[in-house]
């Protein structure tokens, strides 16, 4: 089965750390998604990133920032984790035509 | 930038019935994608099924059917004999199509959610 894998499924954090979520797929694909999931607020983007070393702000990339060494893992940086982003984080993958395979998601909390 | 609208918040549905969620969204494209997404309690998001909006005919996926008005805009998934496995939050989502030109291009834009409850 082809997936992606986000490295925790929940998390709690204290206020002013530095929080890294590692997303890894096996699917060769070249697109890279963070989302940000809130009730009521549905999916916001966060950053995506096309290419290995290449990335594009997204809707809401404040406090947020990532990384892409390789193709295959995609990391969201938090600099200094703060209350208000506590909540799912959700990593996706796709080729270019679209059809996004998503991760299980990453409960954070931020105390 | 492209909208995405669902109206209902939550619905439920006797198992074996049929139930319709609605999604409109608002684009200047005329070149695009539309997906419905499902998201289980589990919480891993799947794709349900998908339309590309050059097409006339509308997707079918099993017991998955779209009723695709690309004039209207409007783009809703019917589910026939509900399913207890079918209860999740169902998102609707964006997608515009075109060449590929790195940013911006083959990003999903969604909806807020319906959460969809099958009473058994």
């Amino acid at each position: 089965d082809v997936k992606v894998t986000q490295s925790s499924r929940y998390l709690v954090k204290r206020t002013g750390e530095k929080v890294f979520l590692e997303c890894v797929q096996d699917m060769d694909h070249e697109n890279m998604f963070w989302y940000r999931q809130d009730p009521g607020l549905g999916l916001r983007l966060i950053y995506f990133s096309y290419d290995v070393k290449m990335k594009e702000k997204g809707d809401i990339p404040e406090g947020y920032s990532v990384s892409r060494e390789k193709k295959e893992r995609f990391s969201l940086i938090l600099e200094s984790a703060s209350t208000n982003q506590t909540s799912m984080y959700l990593c996706a993958s796709s080729l270019r035509d679209g059809g996004y395979t998503f991760g299980s998601g990453t409960r954070l909390t931020v105390v | 930038a492209q909208t995405v609208t669902q109206s209902q918040p939550e619905m439920s549905v006797q198992e074996a019935e049929t139930v319709t969620l609605s999604c409109t969204y608002d684009t200047s494209e005329s070149n695009y994608y539309l997906f419905w997404y499902k998201q289980p309690p589990s919480r891993q998001m799947i794709l349900v099924i998908r339309q590309e909006a050059y097409k006339q005919q509308n997707a079918t996926e099993n017991r998955f059917s779209v009723n695709f008005q690309k004039a209207a805009k409007s783009f809703s998934l019917k589910i026939s004999d509900s399913q207890l496995g079918d209860t999740a939050m169902y998102f609707c989502a964006f997608m515009k199509h075109g060449s590929y030109s790195g940013a911006g291009s083959y990003q999903l834009t969604f909806g807020k959610g319906t959460k969809l409850s099958v009473i058994p």
